[in-house]
């Protein structure tokens, strides 16, 4: 069973510090993987996923992240935090078909000015 | 082009009621999932619908249950209310199924 394990339920930064989120995942099959962000009192919105190909992943908003088979990690980052990146983060596994994901607890991320 | 729309976006019911949650998807897209969200449990997936019938399904009991109009248009049921069915209902519609777009979701409260 895919599974995803998302460490520090908070995560807290200064304005235009490294963001760094992290995600482990199990899967017994080549994962596709997300990370999507969730603002509060709507949806989730994809910021990026990685399927097959080059391993470091561009997203919206200077996000990207990197898929580790040997660690099986893919850990979220952003150069510079922005106050409006504050939200909570989910990292999220499916098989090859893509409709039903596996997600994480989330990460609230807060940004501090 | 019109995103996910969910209706209602907030609802109260009491035990022992059922409830039905409306999604209607992106133009064009023909598949929707639907996932609960929930403080203690995070998100699951509830089940998807593809051309009107359901393609996956998620581990919850059979008060649970969907449909999919030739339109697209997506309806889940929940049928017996309990408290722990207190949740926002999210879902999603997706062309290709490698990106989901999410609606803002339905609020339920059991009272």
């Amino acid at each position: 069973a895919q599974s995803v394990t998302q460490l520090g339920s908070h995560v807290s930064v200064s304005e235009g510090a490294l963001v760094l989120l992290r995600c482990n995942y199990s899967s017994s099959v080549p994962p596709y993987l997300f990370w999507y962000v969730q603002y509060p009192n709507q949806g989730l919105q994809l910021l990026l996923k990685y399927t097959t190909g080059a391993t470091l992943v561009k997203g919206i908003n200077g996000f990207e992240a990197e898929f580790k088979k040997s660690e099986t990690s893919f850990h979220l980052t952003k150069p510079s935090a922005h106050m409006s990146d504050a939200a909570e983060y989910f990292c999220a596994v499916s098989d090859a078909d893509g409709n039903k994901l596996v997600f994480g607890a989330g990460t609230i991320l807060r940004v501090k000015s | 082009k019109a995103g996910v729309t969910q209706t209602p976006r907030y609802l109260i019911k009491t035990r022992g009621q059922q409830v039905t949650l409306s999604c209607s998807p992106i133009s064009g897209h023909r598949s929707v999932s639907w996932y609960q969200q929930t403080p203690g449990q995070g998100l699951q997936f509830l089940f998807e619908y593809f051309s009107e019938t359901q393609r996956n399904k998620g581990n919850f009991p059979g008060r649970f249950s969907g449909r999919q109009f030739s339109n697209s248009r997506s309806e889940m049921n929940v049928s017996t209310l309990e408290l722990g069915d207190s949740a926002l209902y999210l879902c999603a519609s997706s062309f290709t199924g490698e990106k989901l777009f999410f609606g803002s979701g339905t609020q339920l409260s059991v009272l």
